[in-house]
């Protein structure tokens, strides 16, 4: 079965500075694995997917993040950090040759200090 | 487009009553899915829909919860006898369903609050 580890659950980081979430994910062969945002009273927000091809993605708001086969790894990053970005960010996994369910990791929570 | 919506947006119930939760997909959407997030936890899933066809099940969806898509447009999901163990957010999602895999847009959920 797929899992993903999300291991820090609370980042702090000044505005303007660069950022990283870490996501560790376990699946058997080539995942689709997404970032999503979370803000409180919303619902999620896709950031960036990856399905296969460029292990670099670009996403919305200035994200990226990179697929790293070796480390089972899709950790998410921005160089600078907005006060708007503080959120909920969610790393998620999904089983390839079929459309259905994702399987997410417990989050993030990222607080962003003036 | 006007996005996925769920109604209500919240619902306070008494342990043992029965609730029913309704998401609209994003219109032309054949896919829609249901997780249940608890505080402090990602979303977890409970089961997915291709146009009317439930095509799978969580082991998290118990006897006391029943989904339905009459049609393959709204969708309801139903909890019977509630427990306080139910109280959480109620996410649907939907997807176009025209490829292998596409991206699921969320709704705002349904927070449930058992007493």
């Amino acid at each position: 079965a797929q899992s993903v580890t999300q291991p820090d659950i609370h980042i702090t980081v000044s505005e303007g500075a660069s950022l990283e979430l870490r996501c560790n994910y376990s699946y058997g062969a080539t995942p689709y694995l997404f970032w999503y945002v979370q803000s409180p009273g919303q619902g999620l927000q896709l950031l960036l997917k990856y399905f296969s091809g460029d292990t670099l993605v670009q996403g919305i708001k200035g994200f990226e993040a990179e697929f790293k086969r070796s480390q089972s790894s899709f950790n998410l990053r921005k160089p600078s950090v907005h006060w708007s970005d503080a959120a909920e960010y969610f790393c998620a996994v999904g089983r390839t040759g079929t459309a259905s369910k994702l399987t997410f990791g417990t989050g993030t929570r990222l607080q962003v200090t003036l | 487009d006007t996005g996925v919506s769920q109604n209500p947006r919240h619902k306070i119930t008494k342990r043992g009553q029965n609730v029913t939760f309704r998401c609209d997909p994003i219109s032309e959407h054949n896919r829609l899915y249901w997780y249940r997030q608890t505080l402090g936890q990602g979303p977890e899933f409970l089961t997915y829909f291709q146009n009317e066809a439930q095509l799978e099940k969580s082991r998290l969806l118990s006897d006391r919860f029943s989904a339905e898509r009459p049609k393959g447009s709204f969708s309801t999901l139903e909890i019977q006898r509630t427990e306080q163990g139910d109280s959480a957010m109620y996410l649907c999602a939907s997807s176009p369903g025209t490829g292998l895999y596409n991206e699921q847009f969320f709704g705002p959920g349904t927070r449930l609050t058992v007493l």
